[in-house]
């Protein structure tokens, strides 16, 4: 029972490069999320697919671009990096029959970008 | 902004002793939760407790909600080292749509 899955687990880019983290998740959720995690900052929402073929901006989607692939797949999209979108990026689930129930959290993306 | 903000922001106590975090919200909320993450890894839910509750427990873990204070406590009793992690909560805004917003945590370290 994988959960919620993220490749890769750590990457290093130089500013401009773009790159697509993935997620995949086995427990047949219906919404999917995509955090980032500054120190000090708490996780802070980027992008969200409530269900399968919708997705919203949460609180930070500036940079960032994201595709509900299936029920399963939901990937999160960096065009052009910036040395601001060093962070640590998380995938979660939720099977949502009523509204924000708990989350189940991939184990992340280490990002820095040079 | 932040939803909810965690109090304190670090805690060290000796095993076998209770540890206690609060964490304080501003807008009206339909539940709120407490979410564990061990140093590298991601988060894991530990409890949620809806609005209309007043307490809630499972197993060492107890979590109080009071809306009127908007704010919440997260206990763990007879605290082990396994217990060392940083803690967050999460809310559910009654206008946030689908999105939790998490404070920043609370750093517990049990010392052996």
């Amino acid at each position: 029972n994988a959960g919620v899955t993220q490749t890769p687990k750590f990457q290093v880019l130089k500013t401009g490069q773009s790159m697509t983290l993935q997620c995949a998740q086995d427990m047949n959720h219906n919404s999917m999320y995509w955090y980032r995690q500054d120190p000090g900052m708490g996780l802070r929402l980027i992008y969200y697919s409530a269900s399968e073929g919708t997705t919203d901006k949460g609180e930070v989607p500036n940079g960032y671009n994201v595709s509900r692939l299936n029920k399963r797949e939901f990937s999160l999209r960096l065009e052009s990096a910036a040395p601001s979108q060093t962070s640590v990026y998380f995938c979660a689930s939720s099977t949502r029959t009523v509204r924000n129930e708990k989350l189940f959290f991939g184990s992340g993306t280490q990002l820095s970008v040079l | 902004s932040q939803q909810g903000e965690e109090d304190p922001q670090a805690l060290s106590i000796q095993e076998g002793e209770n540890a206690t975090m609060n964490c304080s919200y501003k807008t009206s909320i339909n539940n709120l939760q407490w979410y564990r993450q061990n140093s590298g890894r991601g988060l894991v839910h530990l409890i949620l407790i809806r609005s209309n509750e007043r307490e809630k427990h499972s197993g060492r873990l107890r979590v109080t909600l009071d809306t009127s204070k908007k704010s919440s406590s997260l206990l763990i009793t007879a605290s082990r080292a396994a217990d060392t992690a940083s803690y967050f909560c999460a809310t559910d805004g009654e206008t946030s749509g689908s999105r939790l917003t998490f404070g920043e945590g609370t750093q517990l370290t049990v010392n052996p």
